[in-house]
């Protein structure tokens, strides 16, 4: 099955520096790359998608990009605030419709 | 507020008891995820429904068991409780594959 790893596994961050977060995966016919916010005691949050027929998505301060040759895509967030600060979760879907998910980046952003 | 309604917020039980977690999509949402998040595994997929049918199965024991009914609301049945099915249970709907939406979970305890 899928393999979806996700690093780094914490990351802190000073306020308006950039924070990005890598995900690789496995099956190369996955088709869809979503990336969630957690913030504690919540669920996970969309902030962001990508499908794979896109190399960049932007909204705003929070970008993705993909790589289908390396499998590979990259949540990229900029002017980072503390309200950034939660986990971030990557995760892949395949054609069977399954999504498989990273383990997780506790982001802290410090003021 | 994604719009996806779980209950119970917290469920307290004791091992080979059987619990019911129960979902409520979004409005106009037909398919619905299940998923386990606990420390040590991440988040887990269980397993997804659309318009009351079974449409893709992950790390779902057999132990537990999933259904979908004609008002769309979902039911994950957990039996034979046991200590490391202790966890959080996330339900997520989406209009067809794609997009989703958590709700706030469930945090499942068994003593």
């Amino acid at each position: 099955g899928e393999n979806v790893e996700q690093h780094p596994s914490t990351l802190s961050v000073q306020e308006g520096d950039s924070a990005v977060i890598k995900c690789t995966y496995s099956d190369s016919a996955s088709n869809y790359f979503p990336w969630y916010k957690q913030e504690l005691g919540k669920g996970p949050q969309l902030i962001i998608d990508i499908r794979s027929n896109v190399g960049e998505k932007k909204d705003q301060r929070i970008a993705v990009t993909l790589n289908k040759t390396a499998k590979h895509f990259s949540l990229h967030i900029t002017e980072t605030q503390p309200e950034d600060s939660a986990v971030y979760f990557c995760a892949s879907m395949n054609t069977g419709n399954q999504f498989y998910f990273g383990t997780g980046t506790s982001l802290t952003v410090i003021p | 507020d994604s719009g996806v309604t779980q209950t119970p917020k917290h469920l307290i039980t004791a091992t080979g008891q059987r619990v019911t977690l129960r979902c409520s999509p979004r409005s106009g949402d037909l398919s619905v995820y299940w998923y386990q998040q606990s420390l040590d595994q991440g988040l887990q997929f269980l397993i997804q429904y659309y318009n009351g049918e079974e449409r893709a199965k992950g790390n779902i024991l057999e132990r537990f068991s999933a259904q979908q009914f004609p008002d769309l609301h979902s039911e994950l049945n957990l039996s034979s409780l046991e200590l490391g099915d202790s966890a959080l249970y996330f339900c997520a709907s989406s209009v067809s594959a794609g997009t989703q939406y958590f709700g706030p979970g469930t945090r499942l305890l068994v003593l």
